[in-house]
């Protein structure tokens, strides 16, 4: 059974400081990894993706891989209260079923 | 189409009827892949198109929901004598590749499910 564990928050953070979301997942054949933005009402918005242990940087996103430890994050610098939603956490296991496996996502408020 | 689109994006129906909703991937995408949300929920797998073949339909909650791709581009999802349970968002994205599990996938606006 593939799992994906988040905190579901809510986290609330200063407007301008790091907000850090984390993710575990349960199954060591999962291959590649995303993150998510879903406002309310609104359909899911793919911010990150990432496939290989380490950082990967895009703007103000910073998304984490630690395979060993089954860990991925998610960093946001400059926060900005536009950054308040929920944050989902999917992965996927290479060659398999392709469907994605989420997290039940973790509500972020940026505090102004 | 600029991405995925789906139809109708609200739906009332009442216990017992059949609905059908569609989704009308990116132009050009292989894979095309149904999703349930619940509220407060993230998005549950149901089912996984390779163009017109329909490779996992694992996630599937029972024998009433069925999905198809004919041609291996716009697809339907069928529920049939919808019960209560069914009500959820239910959602569809694309991915350009053949599902090689690196390619990143793209969700259209949902359908909102509401049985009475």
């Amino acid at each position: 059974q593939k799992e994906v564990e988040q905190n579901s928050g809510p986290l609330s953070v200063p407007e301008g400081a790091i907000a850090s979301l984390n993710c575990t997942y349960s199954d060591r054949g999962s291959q590649s990894f995303f993150w998510y933005r879903q406002y309310s009402g609104k359909s899911p918005e793919l911010i990150m993706s990432i496939y290989s242990n380490g950082d990967k940087e895009d703007g103000r996103f910073t998304a984490q891989l630690n395979k060993a430890s089954q860990y991925v994050s998610l960093l946001i610098r400059d926060s900005q209260p536009s950054d308040s939603a929920t944050y989902l956490c999917a992965v996927n296991v290479w060659g398999g079923a392709d469907g994605l496996t989420f997290g039940k996502g973790t509500h972020l408020i940026i505090q102004p | 189409g600029a991405g995925v689109s789906q139809s109708p994006r609200y739906k009332v129906a009442k216990r017992g009827q059949d609905v059908a909703l569609r989704c009308d991937p990116i132009s050009g995408h292989v894979s095309l892949f149904w999703y349930q949300q619940a509220l407060g929920q993230g998005p549950e797998f149901l089912t996984y198109f390779q163009n017109e073949a329909q490779l996992d339909k694992s996630g599937l909650p029972s024998d009433r929901f069925f999905a198809e791709r004919p041609e291996g581009s716009v697809s339907t999802l069928k529920i049939q004598r919808t019960q209560q349970e069914d009500s959820a968002v239910y959602l569809c994205a694309s991915s350009l590749g053949a599902g090689t599990g690196i390619d990143e996938q793209f969700f259209g606006p949902g359908t909102r499910l509401t049985v009475l």
